[in-house]
Protein backbone atom coordinates (compact mmCIF):
# COMPACT_ATOMS: atom_id res chain seq x y z
CA UNK A 1 0.00 0.00 0.00
CA UNK A 2 1.35 3.42 -0.70
CA UNK A 3 1.80 6.08 1.98
CA UNK A 4 2.28 10.37 1.14
CA UNK A 5 4.31 12.54 3.92
CA UNK A 6 4.15 15.84 3.51
CA UNK A 7 6.53 17.75 5.73
CA UNK A 8 4.61 20.90 6.53
CA UNK A 9 1.33 20.92 8.28
CA UNK A 10 1.20 24.98 8.34
CA UNK A 11 3.38 27.38 6.35
CA UNK A 12 2.99 31.34 6.49
CA UNK A 13 5.32 33.27 4.03
CA UNK A 14 4.73 36.69 2.55
CA UNK A 15 4.01 37.94 -0.54
CA UNK A 16 6.99 37.86 -3.35
CA UNK A 17 8.90 35.02 -1.23
CA UNK A 18 9.57 31.89 -2.52
CA UNK A 19 7.80 28.53 -1.74
CA UNK A 20 8.38 25.09 -1.59
CA UNK A 21 6.35 22.20 0.01
CA UNK A 22 7.55 18.67 0.81
CA UNK A 23 5.85 15.70 0.08
CA UNK A 24 7.51 12.06 0.11
CA UNK A 25 5.28 8.98 -0.52
CA UNK A 26 6.49 5.27 -0.23
CA UNK A 27 5.54 2.46 -3.25
CA UNK A 28 7.60 -0.41 -4.23
CA UNK A 29 6.38 0.11 -8.08
CA UNK A 30 5.60 2.72 -10.46
CA UNK A 31 3.04 5.27 -9.36
CA UNK A 32 1.21 9.00 -10.78
CA UNK A 33 1.60 11.60 -8.19
CA UNK A 34 -1.00 14.61 -7.82
CA UNK A 35 -1.13 18.12 -6.22
CA UNK A 36 -4.13 19.39 -5.50
CA UNK A 37 -5.61 22.81 -3.68
CA UNK A 38 -8.37 23.43 -2.12
CA UNK A 39 -8.94 27.12 -1.83
CA UNK A 40 -11.00 28.83 1.20
CA UNK A 41 -14.84 27.83 0.50
CA UNK A 42 -14.18 25.84 -2.60
CA UNK A 43 -13.79 22.53 -3.79
CA UNK A 44 -10.60 20.45 -4.24
CA UNK A 45 -8.82 21.47 -7.68
CA UNK A 46 -5.54 19.61 -9.46
CA UNK A 47 -2.58 21.70 -9.65
CA UNK A 48 -0.91 19.64 -11.42
CA UNK A 49 0.01 15.69 -12.23
CA UNK A 50 2.98 13.72 -12.74
CA UNK A 51 2.67 10.70 -14.86
CA UNK A 52 5.83 9.92 -17.09
CA UNK A 53 8.13 11.54 -19.09
CA UNK A 54 9.63 14.71 -17.92
CA UNK A 55 9.92 14.70 -14.11
CA UNK A 56 9.85 18.98 -13.73
CA UNK A 57 6.26 19.18 -14.25
CA UNK A 58 3.95 22.68 -14.39
CA UNK A 59 0.63 23.31 -13.46
CA UNK A 60 -1.93 26.18 -13.02
CA UNK A 61 -1.14 29.85 -11.68
CA UNK A 62 2.92 29.40 -11.77
CA UNK A 63 3.23 26.54 -9.91
CA UNK A 64 5.39 23.48 -10.50
CA UNK A 65 6.40 20.26 -8.98
CA UNK A 66 9.78 17.76 -9.83
CA UNK A 67 9.91 14.24 -9.49
CA UNK A 68 13.03 12.75 -8.03
CA UNK A 69 12.42 9.28 -7.82
CA UNK A 70 15.67 7.94 -6.22
CA UNK A 71 14.03 9.68 -3.27
CA UNK A 72 10.66 9.46 -3.64
CA UNK A 73 10.14 13.10 -3.36
CA UNK A 74 7.61 15.05 -5.52
CA UNK A 75 7.78 19.06 -4.02
CA UNK A 76 5.95 21.79 -5.17
CA UNK A 77 7.42 24.87 -5.98
CA UNK A 78 6.34 28.77 -6.76
CA UNK A 79 9.16 31.04 -7.39
CA UNK A 80 6.77 33.81 -6.13
CA UNK A 81 3.54 33.74 -3.67
CA UNK A 82 0.27 35.78 -3.99
CA UNK A 83 -1.41 36.44 -1.23
CA UNK A 84 -3.86 34.61 -3.37
CA UNK A 85 -1.82 31.23 -2.91
CA UNK A 86 -3.67 30.91 0.65
CA UNK A 87 -5.31 27.49 0.59
CA UNK A 88 -4.38 23.73 1.95
CA UNK A 89 -2.46 22.20 -1.10
CA UNK A 90 -2.75 18.07 -0.84
CA UNK A 91 -0.13 15.34 -2.40
CA UNK A 92 -1.95 12.62 -3.58
CA UNK A 93 -0.42 9.50 -5.24
CA UNK A 94 -1.77 6.14 -6.94
CA UNK A 95 -0.60 3.03 -8.29
CA UNK A 96 -0.21 3.16 -12.30
CA UNK A 97 -1.28 0.19 -12.51
CA UNK A 98 -3.48 -1.55 -15.23
CA UNK A 99 -6.97 -0.76 -13.28
CA UNK A 100 -7.38 2.22 -14.07
CA UNK A 101 -9.59 2.71 -10.65
CA UNK A 102 -6.85 3.18 -8.44
CA UNK A 103 -8.10 5.62 -5.61
CA UNK A 104 -5.65 8.35 -4.20
CA UNK A 105 -3.37 7.96 -1.72
CA UNK A 106 -3.49 11.86 -0.33
CA UNK A 107 -1.33 13.19 2.01
CA UNK A 108 -2.46 14.98 5.50
CA UNK A 109 -2.09 18.47 3.88
CA UNK A 110 -0.55 21.78 4.30
CA UNK A 111 -1.97 25.03 5.55
CA UNK A 112 -0.65 27.57 3.34
CA UNK A 113 -1.23 31.29 4.53
CA UNK A 114 0.47 34.62 2.51
CA UNK A 115 0.55 37.60 4.04
CA UNK A 116 -0.07 40.87 2.51
CA UNK B 1 -19.08 20.06 -19.04
CA UNK B 2 -18.88 17.68 -16.60
CA UNK B 3 -20.01 18.62 -13.32
CA UNK B 4 -20.23 16.95 -9.90
CA UNK B 5 -23.00 17.22 -7.46
CA UNK B 6 -23.01 16.01 -3.41
CA UNK B 7 -25.73 16.41 -1.28
CA UNK B 8 -26.65 17.33 1.38
CA UNK B 9 -23.66 19.84 2.15
CA UNK B 10 -23.79 19.36 5.79
CA UNK B 11 -25.98 16.92 8.02
CA UNK B 12 -26.66 16.43 11.97
CA UNK B 13 -27.46 13.23 13.02
CA UNK B 14 -28.01 10.86 16.47
CA UNK B 15 -25.93 8.48 17.18
CA UNK B 16 -27.54 5.33 15.69
CA UNK B 17 -29.45 7.14 13.04
CA UNK B 18 -29.29 5.98 9.20
CA UNK B 19 -27.28 7.60 7.10
CA UNK B 20 -27.65 8.23 2.72
CA UNK B 21 -25.21 10.92 0.98
CA UNK B 22 -25.98 11.08 -2.65
CA UNK B 23 -23.34 11.99 -5.58
CA UNK B 24 -24.28 12.07 -9.14
CA UNK B 25 -22.01 13.18 -12.35
CA UNK B 26 -23.33 14.48 -15.58
CA UNK B 27 -21.72 15.47 -18.68
CA UNK B 28 -19.61 12.00 -18.91
CA UNK B 29 -19.91 8.30 -18.90
CA UNK B 30 -19.16 5.27 -17.37
CA UNK B 31 -17.10 7.34 -15.31
CA UNK B 32 -14.80 6.08 -12.15
CA UNK B 33 -16.37 7.32 -9.09
CA UNK B 34 -15.07 7.45 -5.36
CA UNK B 35 -15.97 7.91 -1.86
CA UNK B 36 -13.19 9.72 0.64
CA UNK B 37 -13.90 10.85 4.16
CA UNK B 38 -11.57 13.69 6.01
CA UNK B 39 -11.57 13.14 9.63
CA UNK B 40 -10.25 15.96 11.89
CA UNK B 41 -6.49 16.26 11.65
CA UNK B 42 -5.99 13.46 9.04
CA UNK B 43 -5.47 13.80 5.53
CA UNK B 44 -8.35 12.53 3.08
CA UNK B 45 -8.41 8.82 3.21
CA UNK B 46 -10.09 6.35 0.15
CA UNK B 47 -13.67 4.63 1.29
CA UNK B 48 -14.94 2.70 -1.79
CA UNK B 49 -14.38 2.67 -5.47
CA UNK B 50 -16.37 1.40 -8.27
CA UNK B 51 -15.54 1.09 -12.09
CA UNK B 52 -19.23 0.24 -13.42
CA UNK B 53 -22.79 -0.28 -12.08
CA UNK B 54 -23.22 -2.48 -9.10
CA UNK B 55 -19.33 -2.65 -8.85
CA UNK B 56 -17.70 -1.25 -5.43
CA UNK B 57 -14.53 -2.32 -4.12
CA UNK B 58 -14.08 -1.36 -0.63
CA UNK B 59 -10.97 0.30 0.91
CA UNK B 60 -11.28 -0.07 4.42
CA UNK B 61 -13.68 -1.98 6.89
CA UNK B 62 -16.00 0.06 8.32
CA UNK B 63 -19.84 1.14 9.16
CA UNK B 64 -20.48 1.92 5.97
CA UNK B 65 -21.28 1.04 2.62
CA UNK B 66 -21.51 1.98 -0.88
CA UNK B 67 -24.06 0.83 -3.86
CA UNK B 68 -23.69 2.40 -7.77
CA UNK B 69 -27.46 1.87 -8.66
CA UNK B 70 -27.04 3.60 -11.88
CA UNK B 71 -24.11 4.51 -14.28
CA UNK B 72 -23.41 8.44 -12.38
CA UNK B 73 -25.01 8.17 -9.27
CA UNK B 74 -23.09 7.06 -6.13
CA UNK B 75 -24.89 6.59 -2.70
CA UNK B 76 -22.57 6.33 0.67
CA UNK B 77 -25.11 4.48 3.40
CA UNK B 78 -25.06 2.80 6.84
CA UNK B 79 -27.49 1.44 8.85
CA UNK B 80 -26.40 2.63 12.20
CA UNK B 81 -24.31 5.38 12.08
CA UNK B 82 -21.44 6.05 15.39
CA UNK B 83 -19.58 8.75 16.74
CA UNK B 84 -16.79 7.69 14.71
CA UNK B 85 -18.38 8.33 11.62
CA UNK B 86 -18.01 11.86 11.71
CA UNK B 87 -16.39 13.86 9.27
CA UNK B 88 -16.08 15.24 5.66
CA UNK B 89 -17.04 13.51 2.93
CA UNK B 90 -15.67 13.70 -0.70
CA UNK B 91 -17.45 12.26 -3.51
CA UNK B 92 -14.77 12.19 -7.07
CA UNK B 93 -14.74 10.84 -10.25
CA UNK B 94 -12.03 10.43 -12.90
CA UNK B 95 -12.09 8.80 -16.93
CA UNK B 96 -11.18 5.33 -17.10
CA UNK B 97 -8.17 4.56 -18.33
CA UNK B 98 -5.73 2.17 -18.17
CA UNK B 99 -2.67 3.05 -15.37
CA UNK B 100 -4.64 5.07 -13.38
CA UNK B 101 -2.92 8.00 -14.23
CA UNK B 102 -6.45 9.88 -14.65
CA UNK B 103 -7.14 12.75 -12.23
CA UNK B 104 -10.01 12.64 -9.92
CA UNK B 105 -12.60 15.45 -9.74
CA UNK B 106 -14.14 16.02 -6.45
CA UNK B 107 -17.47 17.43 -5.73
CA UNK B 108 -17.94 19.98 -2.94
CA UNK B 109 -18.36 17.89 -0.06
CA UNK B 110 -20.71 17.00 3.32
CA UNK B 111 -19.78 17.73 6.27
CA UNK B 112 -21.69 15.10 8.65
CA UNK B 113 -21.50 15.54 12.81
CA UNK B 114 -22.64 12.28 14.22
CA UNK B 115 -23.86 13.49 18.28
Amino acid sequence: AQSVSQHNHHVILSEAASLELGCNYSYGGTVNLFWYVQYPGQHLQLLLKYFSGDPLVKGIKGFEAEFIKSKFSFNLRKPSVQWSDTAEYFCAVNANSGGGADGLTFGKGTHLIIQP
Amino acid sequence: SQTIHQWPATLVQPVGSPLSLECTVEGTSNPNLYWYRQAAGRGLQLLFYSVGIGQISSEVPQNLSASRPQDRQFILSSKKLLLSDSGFYLCAWSVPRTGGGQPQHFGDGTRLSIL
